[in-house]
Order: structure tokens, then sequence, then C-alpha cells
């Protein structure tokens, strides 16, 4: 039972550089989030989903694009990397309330991203 | 827009003694859940203890307690008998029920544990 995975776990980009971070989830969750968090501080969320086909933006969405193809795979995608990208991004996955009772968000274990 | 807030950068505390974490919060809505999470140099984000806004019981998970004070809108985390492994970074974070049962997370509280 692998619950939420994201790959890669470490990367180092170029200033201007483009690259998709992947997230996968094998519950079945209809919601799905990508935060980020920088140093000493909370997380802060950037994008999520409700559903295939369904994105709304976070509080910082500037930067990114995301889509949502499959209920499983949210990918967050930075089109011209910046350094204050620099961070750590997390992605999580829940059903909505109601559904198997009141479920928290799964974390995958974080993408650590630098940008020079 | 609801916050989050923990006012306590860093904590430290010896090996079998008690700590709390303090944390406040601000919404308009009058159903709700509020989390604390560990982080642990390890980066995971790992589910210490929940509380549901309409249960006005404390929650308890073995040695974590917390202490919801509805009106004051306040949320604070009483760890007991602290271990070494406690030490990580703790996240208070707020779960609206609109769309999306978007999570909004506090600046995090730095737990020292001394042996």
């Amino acid at each position: 039972n692998a619950g939420v995975t994201q790959t890669p776990k470490f990367r180092i980009l170029k200033i201007g550089q483009s690259m998709t971070l992947q997230c996968a989830q094998d519950m079945n969750h209809n919601y799905m989030y990508w935060y980020r968090q920088d140093p000493g501080m909370g997380l802060k969320l950037i994008y999520y989903s409700v559903g295939a086909g369904i994105t709304d933006k976070g509080e910082v969405p500037n930067g990114y694009n995301v889509s949502r193809s499959t209920t499983e795979d949210f990918p967050l995608r930075l089109e011209l990397a910046a350094p204050s990208q620099t961070s750590v991004y997390f992605c999580a996955s829940s059903p909505p309330r109601g559904v198997v009772g009141d479920q928290p968000q799964h974390f995958g274990d974080g993408t650590r991203l630098s940008i020079l | 827009a609801q916050t989050v807030t923990q006012s306590q950068p860093e904590m430290s505390v010896q090996e079998a003694e008690t700590v709390t974490l303090s944390c406040t919060y601000d919404t308009s809505e009058s159903d709700y859940y509020l989390f604390w999470y560990k982080q642990p140099p390890s980066r995971q984000m790992i589910l210490v203890i929940r509380q549901e806004a309409y249960k006005q019981q404390n929650a308890t998970e073995n040695r974590f307690s917390v202490n919801f004070q509805k009106a004051a809108k306040s949320f604070s985390l009483k760890i007991s008998d602290s271990q070494l492994g406690d030490a990580a970074m703790y996240f208070c974070a707020y779960r609206s029920w609109g769309y999306g049962n978007k999570l909004v997370f506090g600046a995090g509280t730095i737990l020292r544990v001394k042996s």
C-alpha cells in the first residue's frame, strides 16, 4: 500500500529551466493538493483538485501549473524556474468529508527542489 | 480566510517532562477540524492528533492531548512524558469544510528534547 508517492525526491534546476514534479496516489482519493514549505515555515497551498479535470488555485499559485487527467495523478509543473521557487514540495490526498468517515490528508515524503 | 498562529518558534523540554505548544486560529466557520502534525528531520508529515470543532471533549492519543477552547479559538498540544523521539517541528493546522476541504498551517514550533 504505497499511499502518496512523489518523484523525484531531490532536484537541482538552473534558473529558467522547466520541470514536472510527479504525484500519484493509490487510495482512490478525489481530493489532491500541492504545498510548498520554505525553510523554517509552514506549508502553503499552491494548487488543489477535487477530482479529475478540476483544479483550483491555492494561496501561492504564481509560477506553477497543474493538471488532473486521472484520479491517481496530480503533476505540478514549473515553467520558468526562479530562485524564489527553491523549497520543499509536498503532495497530499484525501477523500472528501463524509466518505469513509472524516479522513485527514495523507502526505507524500516531499521533493526538495533547489534552483540555482 | 482562515489563519493559524503559532507564537512559539522554539520550545525545549527535559526528557520525561511535560510541554505545551500553543496555537490560535481565526475563522468565521462553526464546523471545522483542527490538527497537530509532527515533522521530524526526515520531513515526513505525521498526524499526531485531531479535534472536531463540534466535539467539546478534548482529544487524547496516548501521551498527546489537546486543550481545545472554541470560544477563544485556541488549540494547544500537551506532550506528557516527553521522549527524545518527540523532537521535531510541530505544525498546527485548520481544515475547512468548505470547497476543497483545504488545510491552513501555522508557521510551526521546533521542539527540542534534552536528555
